[in-house]
């Protein structure tokens, strides 16, 4: 079965800083990889996909994400983190033919003045 | 466009009670989900519905959850009865064709407390 591992719980940055949150894959073909955000009380909301085209994808807010094979990763980063940044970050890797997501546990992001 | 609207919000029932939920994809969505996220954990799928058929529900807990998408437009999700490890966000969530192409459009989750 296909998962994804998400480490670090909560990470903490000062505004203007580099984020990088991690995400490794397991699969046993190639996957399709996504990363959510959720605001409190809301819903997610798509940033990235990886769909094996280019592996460097750009999503929306300044994000962006590369996949490595070797490494088997699907890191999110961001150059200069701003306050609006602060939520809660999933990774995702779809589940067979479905496009059923099974997603990581998540990363809280802080984002300090 | 409107997105997925979901209600309500909030509900707070006892254990053993029975509770429901609505959901309203976007228009001309095709697939619809459900997914569970207890505190501290990403969202878990329970059941996904392509048009008004089950694709896969092989998490539902199915002695105590069930769903349906009469017309395969809107969805309910009910428990009964409800135990406390039930306690969580229920996620809904569209897209257009269940493909990976097609993103899903999650609402804003109802916040289910069992005491």
């Amino acid at each position: 079965a296909q998962s994804v591992t998400q480490l670090g719980s909560h990470v903490s940055v000062s505004e203007g800083a580099l984020v990088l949150l991690r995400c490794n894959y397991s699969s046993s073909v190639p996957p399709y990889l996504f990363w959510y955000v959720q605001y409190p009380n809301q819903g997610l909301q798509l940033l990235l996909k990886y769909t094996s085209a280019a592996t460097l994808v750009k999503g929306i807010n300044g994000f962006e994400a590369e996949f490595k094979k070797s490494e088997t990763s699907f890191h999110l980063t961001k150059p200069s983190a701003h306050m609006s940044d602060a939520a809660e970050y999933f990774c995702a890797v779809n589940q067979g033919s479905n496009y059923k997501l099974t997603f990581g546990k998540g990363t809280l992001l802080t984002v300090n003045p | 466009e409107a997105g997925v609207a979901q209600s309500p919000r909030y509900k707070i029932i006892e254990k053993r009670q029975s509770v429901a939920f609505w959901c309203n994809p976007i228009s001309g969505h095709a697939t619809l989900y459900w997914y569970q996220q207890i505190l501290g954990q990403g969202p878990k799928l329970l059941i996904q519905f392509q048009n008004n058929g089950v694709v896969d529900d092989s998490q539902l807990p199915k002695d105590r959850f069930s769903a349906e998408r009469l017309k395969g437009v809107d969805s309910t999700l009910k428990i009964q009865p409800a135990k406390l490890e039930d306690s969580a966000v229920y996620l809904c969530a569209s897209s257009l064709s269940g493909s990976e192409n097609s993103p899903l459009h999650f609402g804003n989750g109802t916040r289910l407390t069992v005491t």
